[in-house]
């Protein structure tokens, strides 16, 4: 099962901020938080990742939570681009690769 | 730097026949991990490989049995192919340097999306 809890659907206007939760309450000191996004039967992309400090980079910025149990995502200027289905996943530092999906924000940009 | 590429992107089987679908992981990325996409189970993780050997499955029945090559090349192959095997098929590489557990970030490939009739 998913480790996070993130809201069904959100809305947000083109040109704005769009700031999407994540709930991660039994998150573990050795686990990270990533967040990829799927627009329409496309594969998954990558988004970014962070472990405790915030982290930025050319497409967003991750916002986690002093006690890391939760974080945000900052998409700082939604475009109708960035219509999609966003992924908030937590994994652990070691330990087999394998990515567990819950079902996602679907997130879509107003214009 | 290409990308993730799968092959093919599309197919149509019939219940009963068998299928192949390939990926070939980014340059240099030596792990390569399968992920099943329906609409009622999301996004589920199948198997990853590494150095030509599997190092981790999910929950699917031994139908489903993948491979990867010297090259980091990786095929997966489905055996009598049922309805409920329609889905878009995902393959994901990373880097791995040390061959080690430690997690490095997942990048996807388009998919291969299965119809099977």
């Amino acid at each position: 099962d998913a480790k996070t809890t993130q809201p069904t659907s959100m809305d947000c206007a083109e040109g704005r901020a769009a700031n999407l939760p994540c709930n991660h309450s039994t998150i573990s000191g050795n686990e990270y938080v990533y967040w990829y996004r799927q627009i329409h039967s496309q594969g998954p992309q990558y988004i970014i990742h962070g472990l405790k400090n915030n982290e930025t980079n050319e497409m967003a910025s991750l916002i986690i939570t002093e006690d890391r149990k939760s974080s945000t995502l900052i998409l700082p200027h939604a475009t109708l681009r960035d219509t999609a289905v966003y992924y908030c996943i937590v994994r652990a530092i070691q330990g087999a690769q394998k990515l567990v999906f819950g079902q996602g924000t679907r997130l879509t940009i107003n214009p | 730097k290409a990308g993730v590429t799968q092959t093919p992107r599309y197919l149509i089987k019939t219940r009963g026949q068998q299928v192949t679908l390939s990926c070939s992981p980014i340059s240099g990325h030596r792990s390569v991990s399968w992920y099943q996409q329906t609409p009622g189970q999301g996004l589920q993780f199948l198997f990853e490989y590494f150095s030509e050997t599997q190092r981790n499955k999910g929950n699917f029945p031994g139908r489903f049995s993948g491979r990867q090559f010297s090259n980091s090349r990786s095929e997966m192959n489905v055996s009598t192919l049922e309805l409920g095997d329609s889905a878009l098929y995902l393959c994901a590489s990373s880097l791995e340097l040390a061959g080690g557990w430690y997690q490095e970030t997942q990048y996807f490939g388009p998919g291969t999306r299965l119809l099977v009739l």
